[in-house]
């Protein structure tokens, strides 16, 4: 009940075009759900984050949905570029303490 | 401000030694958080320590163990270590809800 299930492994984009990446979870004691972008080599970094109240927050390019009924949230990256090519991950949180429940991962690609 | 710190960044030991990694979060943030990564199983969370405390613990054997002093600071130390534990360790700081992670220290095991 705690997984969090991400989708599509892999994702292949035209530069300009739109990246999908969907999350579902099961737990509904999550009340915090943010994405983070990773580099090769590098930490991940947090992205943009939302909660249950709110089903749609968008910070420059990036947009998170949620559906709150379904228990699925998804990241949306408009006008995408070649520098966006990362390893995109989304997560869950609980209310007793910081503990994140992340998703699979989704290798994100951005041809020129 | 500057970010999470992690050392070292890079560490080679052979089955059976153990090994203690370090961690200094932003400056004010209480707590502090340690991830592993691996291609197989991805990220999972092994502990969680505040104001010295450990408040959250994953699903690990008891080899994998840590501590926070004082300052926030914090130390993760794997004893009897495993072929399977070669990894990306992640420190993740945070105030409120928002982690912010390190740059991690990858470990292998030979």
């Amino acid at each position: 009940q705690q997984q969090v299930k991400q989708s599509p492994q892999s994702l292949i984009v035209q530069k300009g075009g739109i990246s999908i990446i969907n999350c579902a979870y099961e737990n509904t004691a999550f009340d915090y759900f943010p994405w983070y972008q990773q580099f090769p080599g590098k930490g991940p970094a947090l992205l943009i984050a939302i909660r249950p109240d709110v089903s749609e927050k968008k910070e420059g390019r990036f947009t998170i949905s949620f559906n709150k009924s379904a228990k699925q949230f998804s990241l949306h990256i408009m006008d995408s570029q070649p520098g966006d090519s990362a390893t995109y991950f989304c997560a869950a949180q609980g209310t007793s303490g910081s503990r994140l429940t992340f998703g699979e991962g989704t290798q994100l690609t951005v041809n020129p | 401000k500057a970010g999470v710190t992690q050392t070292p960044r890079y560490l080679i030991k052979t089955r059976g030694q153990q090994v203690t990694l370090s961690c200094s979060p932003i400056s004010g943030h209480r707590s502090v958080s340690w991830y592993q990564q691996t291609p197989g199983q991805g990220l999972q969370f092994l502990f969680e320590y505040f104001s010295e405390t450990q408040r959250n613990k994953g699903n690990f054997p008891g080899r994998f163990s840590g501590r926070q002093f004082s300052n926030s600071r914090s130390e993760m130390n794997v004893s009897t270590l495993e072929l399977g534990d070669s990894a990306l360790y992640l420190c993740a700081s945070s105030l409120y809800d928002e982690q912010f992670f390190g740059p991690g220290t990858r470990l292998t095991v030979l």
